[in-house]
């Protein structure tokens, strides 16, 4: 079945520690989003991509870092992780950028940082 | 800047009545605004999405919206509530750049009693 793939579905990690959260998608995508997802404030854009090679910041970026070396993956990773970073992370694609397209979401990625 | 408020964070119903969750923007261009649906321990699915066609939009699962200029509104609503309707839901509205980014409210919890 076509979709996104994330990977782990969850983790504790112990504060410091480098950590890559994966997202793969099987649909040709050209755009690719990460969030985090906090109780009470919603989804957060963490970074994006509009098309391979290219990447961009969102409303939250601090402590993150992507890369986007092919269509397909999309990899987040936390330098050094901190405790507010426990979230539910999702990364989520559309077809192509632009305000009017629908985004296709993985199952998340639930990341404790004690 | 744009952004979107959900009116109530918790919503409960009984099966068969009307759903009716509420979702005001802010947004200083036309705006393209979705609704989402997320249910336990999964990703986000989409419901219904507006990008100008029509002020009535209809959904899965037998959702639709409303998009009214001038209240600034979308609101979702559903004429009887099933029990498999419960779940959070989410409002977005789509970034004022035309890069795709979304900016979601805080999220709905519908609750539906039997």
């Amino acid at each position: 079945i076509a979709g996104i793939t994330q990977a782990p579905t969850s983790q504790i990690l112990a504060a410091g520690r480098r950590m890559t959260l994966r997202c793969t998608q099987d649909m040709r995508h050209n755009a690719m989003y990460w969030y985090r997802q906090d109780l009470g404030l919603g989804l957060r854009l963490i970074h994006y991509s509009n098309t391979a090679g290219t990447t961009g910041k969102g409303e939250v970026p601090d402590g993150y870092s992507v890369s986007r070396a092919n269509t397909d993956d999309f990899p987040l990773t936390l330098a050094s992780a901190v405790p507010s970073q426990t979230s539910v992370y999702f990364c989520a694609s559309s077809a192509i950028q632009g305000p009017n397209q629908p985004q296709h979401f993985g199952d998340g990625t639930r990341l404790s940082i004690l | 800047a744009q952004s979107v408020t959900q009116l109530g964070s918790h919503v409960s119903v009984s099966e068969g009545a009307l759903v009716l969750l509420r979702c005001n923007y802010s947004s200083s261009v036309p705006p393209y605004l979705f609704w989402y649906v997320q249910y336990p321990n999964q990703g986000l699915q989409l419901l219904l999405k507006y990008t100008s066609a029509a002020t009535l939009v209809k959904g899965i699962n037998g959702f639709e919206a409303e998009f009214k200029k001038s209240e600034t509104s979308f609101h979702l609503t559903k004429p009887s509530a099933h029990m498999s309707d419960a779940a959070e839901y989410f409002c977005a509205v789509s970034g004022s750049s035309n890069t795709g980014k979304l900016i979601f409210g805080q999220g709905t919890t519908l609750q539906v009693k039997p």
